[in-house]
């Protein structure tokens, strides 16, 4: 089974200041998927970004980008200008493409942004 | 218009009742799962059904049958519900290598 780690547990950021969400993943596949989802309070869980592994080039949306280092098994979240509505729990996931295209999650960062 | 949308929201039940959540998408996905989410927040996947068929069914007690009558409804029955099923159940479904889409969840509560 595929592992994904978040380290941090917990995070806060001054708004408008930038904080980077840490996730790295164990695998021996060479093609997969790498996303980012937020969960809001309401619980709905949200698409911020994704990557596709065969691609250099990092994901950017809008404030929400991320730094791909496949060697490294790593995949983690830049949030630049925070704002109050990105308070969330921000989870990693990992998909690797067959039938079934299971997706594995970490366990979360809860972020807060501090007016 | 909800492209992923489970019922119901809430469901407060006593031990050994049985119960079932409903799953429906209207994107056309192939794909459908069931992921429970527990106190700490941690994503487990239960389920996975492919054009109907169960793909992944996780260590996962038996008590939980899952049941797909078409590739748009996945439908989760719980049987004997126990205190430690109280969860938030979420139903999502995907395409291909596009992401999850997620319904808005369950908060499921075994009293």
């Amino acid at each position: 089974a595929q592992t994904v780690t978040q380290s941090q547990p917990e995070m806060s950021v001054q708004e408008a200041e930038t904080v980077t969400l840490s996730c790295t993943y164990d695998t021996s596949e060479s093609n997969y998927y790498l996303f980012w989802y937020k969960q809001p309070p309401s619980r709905q869980m949200i698409l911020v970004i994704r990557q596709e592994a065969y691609k250099q080039q990092n994901a950017t949306e809008n404030r929400f980008s991320v730094n791909f280092q496949k060697a490294a098994k790593s995949f983690s979240l830049k949030i630049s200008d925070s704002q109050l509505g990105d308070t969330a729990m921000y989870f990693c996931a990992f998909m690797k493409p067959n039938t079934g295209n299971q997706f594995y999650f970490g366990t979360g960062t809860s972020l807060t942004v501090i007016p | 218009d909800t492209a992923v949308s489970q019922t119901p929201k809430y469901l407060v039940t006593q031990m050994g009742n049985d119960k079932s959540i409903k799953c429906e998408q209207n994107l056309g996905h192939d794909t459908m799962y069931w992921y429970k989410q527990d106190s700490k927040k941690f994503l487990k996947i239960m389920f996975s059904y492919n054009n109907k068929e169960l793909i992944i069914n996780e260590t996962v007690p038996n008590r939980f049958s899952p049941k797909s009558p078409d590739k748009a409804h996945l439908n989760l029955h719980i049987n004997s519900l126990e205190l430690g099923d109280s969860a938030v159940y979420f139903c999502a479904s995907s395409q291909g290598f596009s992401e999850a889409f997620f319904g808005q969840g369950t908060r499921l509560t075994v009293v």
